[in-house]
């Protein structure tokens, strides 16, 4: 079946560090890229759409400054958590879609910001 | 804006079966996910169907759907401790934005 390979899958750093993730979709094009963040004990919330070649779509309440998204390829996305701090620790999870669905998710990334 | 609700924990005996329940409001959702979580990790899609559908069966998985009362089932049979997870309901009209429920925490006890 479809693989979305996330990496890395923990990341701990100092306050003022930036952080990158990256999202590839291992056997298939990802048309759509989507990147989820997840509380302790809490659902996913949507924090970006990003389509192959064009600006990612953020959702509100969501800065686009501190959390920068690109997708380059059709295989690869990244998210970028400039300057993280304590608050922005968090489990982060990417998801891709091809031209079948529905939605395939990495194993998620959690950044902690000591 | 739509909304998916689910209960939040459910513990049963290893070997009996779970039963899942998840609610949702918006009419117009074409597709109905199950997802699974195990702690640390992702999402696995464990099952889906679409909304002209009232069963859909794989293996242990069993999903209803009641339509008219906007509810969806997940029935795992022979429950067994690698299935103690949190389980995620999800909706979408398009296959490409998802609401997702709160996840329901599974115990399995032995």
């Amino acid at each position: 079946g479809a693989v979305v390979s996330q990496h890395p899958s923990r990341v701990i750093c100092k306050s003022g560090t930036s952080v990158k993730i990256e999202c590839r979709s291992l056997d298939f094009q990802a048309t759509t890229m989507f990147w989820y963040r997840q509380f302790p004990k809490q659902s996913l919330m949507l924090m970006a759409t990003s389509n192959e070649g064009s600006k990612a779509t953020y959702e509100q309440g969501v800065e686009k400054d501190k959390f920068l998204i690109n997708h380059a390829s059709l295989t690869l996305s990244t998210l970028t958590v400039t300057s993280a701090h304590p608050e922005d620790s968090s489990f982060y999870i990417c998801s891709a879609r091809g031209e079948g669905w529905p939605q395939h998710f990495g194993d998620g990334t959690r950044l902690s910001i000591l | 804006g739509e909304d998916v609700e689910q209960s939040l924990f459910l513990s049963v005996r290893e070997g009996d079966s779970s039963v899942i329940n998840c609610t949702y409001t918006d009419s117009s959702s074409t597709y109905l996910y199950w997802y699974k979580q195990e702690p640390g990790a992702g999402l696995q899609l464990l099952t889906y169907i679409f909304s002209n559908m009232d069963m859909k069966q794989d293996q242990r998985l069993t999903v209803l759907l009641n339509k008219k009362d906007k509810h969806l089932s997940l029935r795992i049979a022979d429950t067994q401790t690698g299935d103690s997870a949190i389980y995620f309901c999800a909706e979408s009209r398009d296959g490409q934005n998802f609401v997702f429920g709160p996840g329901t925490r599974l115990s399995v006890l032995p």
